[in-house]
């Protein structure tokens, strides 16, 4: 059964750091990655999502790399302000088309102006 | 604007009064499905539906039920609710399949007393 693990679970930088967020997975037989953010109380809403094919994804400040032979996914936020405080959550979903997403626990982010 | 909006947005209700938390997307989408969450326990799925008429078992079913007459809409019913379905609820959609995107509901907070 897939597990998927984000460590830490929470992150304090000040704000300008470049940071990275871990999402660590047990069986390499994904269809894709997707990574969320979660404001509290909220939705959440789709930052990145990268297709098993692929290496990464850009979105402005933000880069999702994909790295399935070591089970491994990464969230890069280059010079994080406090509006990127949030939860940050990876979700995966396997090879078959009915098998639900696998959502790691998340990553409580505080950027500190 | 694509979105999938989710009614109530909260909720508080007595044991055993039956209710449904309604889920409509305007993006034809295919895949539907529900998830509760959980401090501690993160994202878990209830149900989910390839589509229409089709509907299948997540992680934690027990004591809901679900339909899916129509493809924009997959409402979340609780028979009999109890005070250990006080959650987070989302609603979301996917298409297609696993290729996709995910799109999330706002959430509903519900309260069983």
């Amino acid at each position: 059964k897939q597990e998927v693990t984000q460590i830490p679970a929470a992150l304090s930088v000040p704000e300008g750091e470049n940071l990275v967020l871990n999402c660590s997975f047990t069986d390499s037989a994904i269809y894709n990655l997707q990574w969320f953010r979660q404001d509290p109380g909220k939705g959440l809403t789709s930052l990145l999502l990268i297709q098993s094919s692929q290496r990464e994804q850009t979105s402005g400040r933000l880069n999702a790399s994909l790295d399935k032979s070591s089970g491994r996914s990464t969230l890069y936020i280059a010079a994080s302000q406090p509006g990127d405080s949030a939860t940050y959550l990876c979700a995966l979903a396997g090879y078959s088309g009915n098998t639900p997403l696998v959502f790691g626990k998340g990553t409580r982010l505080s950027v500190i102006a | 604007e694509a979105q999938v909006t989710q009614n109530p947005r909260y909720l508080i209700t007595v044991t055993g009064k039956k209710l449904t938390v309604t889920c409509s997307q305007n993006m034809n989408h295919e895949y539907m499905s529900w998830y509760r969450q959980d401090p501690g326990l993160g994202l878990r799925q209830i149900y989910y539906s390839m589509n229409v008429e089709v509907t299948d078992k997540g992680d934690v079913p027990e004591g809901y039920k679900v339909s899916r007459k129509e493809k924009r809409n997959f409402p979340l019913i609780l028979e009999s609710p109890s005070p250990n379905q006080t959650s987070l609820y989302f609603c979301a959609s996917r298409s297609p399949l696993n290729t996709g995107e995910l799109f999330f509901g706002e959430g509903s907070r519900l309260t069983v007393l």
